[in-house]
């Protein structure tokens, strides 16, 4: 069952603040997030797993809601770099990354 | 270190024929995914290989196959050709076994056109 990414689209300035949904109808072992610019292969953000353990990068942050199967991806004071397309990857099972099921990805596009 | 090279990058092919794409994972990692990514459905999983062993399949026809090598390099192949079939085909490497972080390490993909 494929997540649903939420927003589709979201068009920022640079210096706000974007917060990108990934929701399960099933039960989820681990979310794992990507972005993709155009043309160039997606990019490992980071993993959560189970147990609501919030991740940090930098300006990128991630939580994982068990009760609700959500994922929030968190980008905070965006900047132009930060524009591309940002999926979700979702694994009911533990083992690592193979068989991923991804949302179709929300369009992130950040404007000086 | 050198990334996930795929080969070839382009390639354009009729309804009917077949095609074969390869990836050479990053030196050491000896687990390959593929996966196919279009506007409509995004990134959907093909399989996993590791070891030369399929250990994971996605939900696609059985025209769509792949192997690994001993030297980890996978090749998948796409038999009788349809126009949904257009995509780019990623490919992904992880280490795999006891240093599995879970990230994949993605290539830049082989863009298949169908006429």
């Amino acid at each position: 069952q494929q997540p649903v990414q939420s927003p589709q689209a979201v068009i920022l300035r640079e210096g706000e603040d974007a917060v990108i949904n990934c929701s399960s109808s099933k039960a989820l072992y681990s979310v794992h997030w990507y972005r993709q610019k155009h043309g160039e292969a997606p990019v490992f953000l980071m993993i959560l797993l189970k147990g609501g353990e919030q991740k940090g990068h930098e300006k990128i942050s991630a939580s994982f809601n068990e009760k609700k199967q959500q994922s929030s991806l968190y980008l905070t004071a965006s900047q132009l770099s930060y524009s591309g397309t940002y999926f979700c990857g979702t694994k009911r099972t533990g083992g690592g990354a193979d068989g991923l099921t991804f949302g179709k990805g929300t369009h992130l596009i950040i404007q000086p | 270190k050198a990334g996930v090279t795929q080969t070839p990058r382009y390639l354009i092919k009729t309804r009917g024929q077949q095609v074969t794409l390869s990836c050479s994972p990053i030196s050491g990692h000896r687990s390959v995914s593929w996966y196919q990514q279009t506007p409509g459905q995004g990134l959907q999983f093909l399989f996993e290989y590791f070891s030369e062993t399929q250990r994971n399949k996605g939900n696609f026809p059985g025209r769509f196959s792949g192997r690994q090598f001993s030297n980890s390099r996978s090749e998948m192949n796409v038999s009788t050709l349809e126009l949904g079939d257009s995509a780019l085909y990623l490919c992904a490497s992880r280490p795999g076994g006891a240093t599995n972080t879970g990230e994949l390490f993605f290539g830049e993909g082989s863009r298949l056109t169908v006429l």
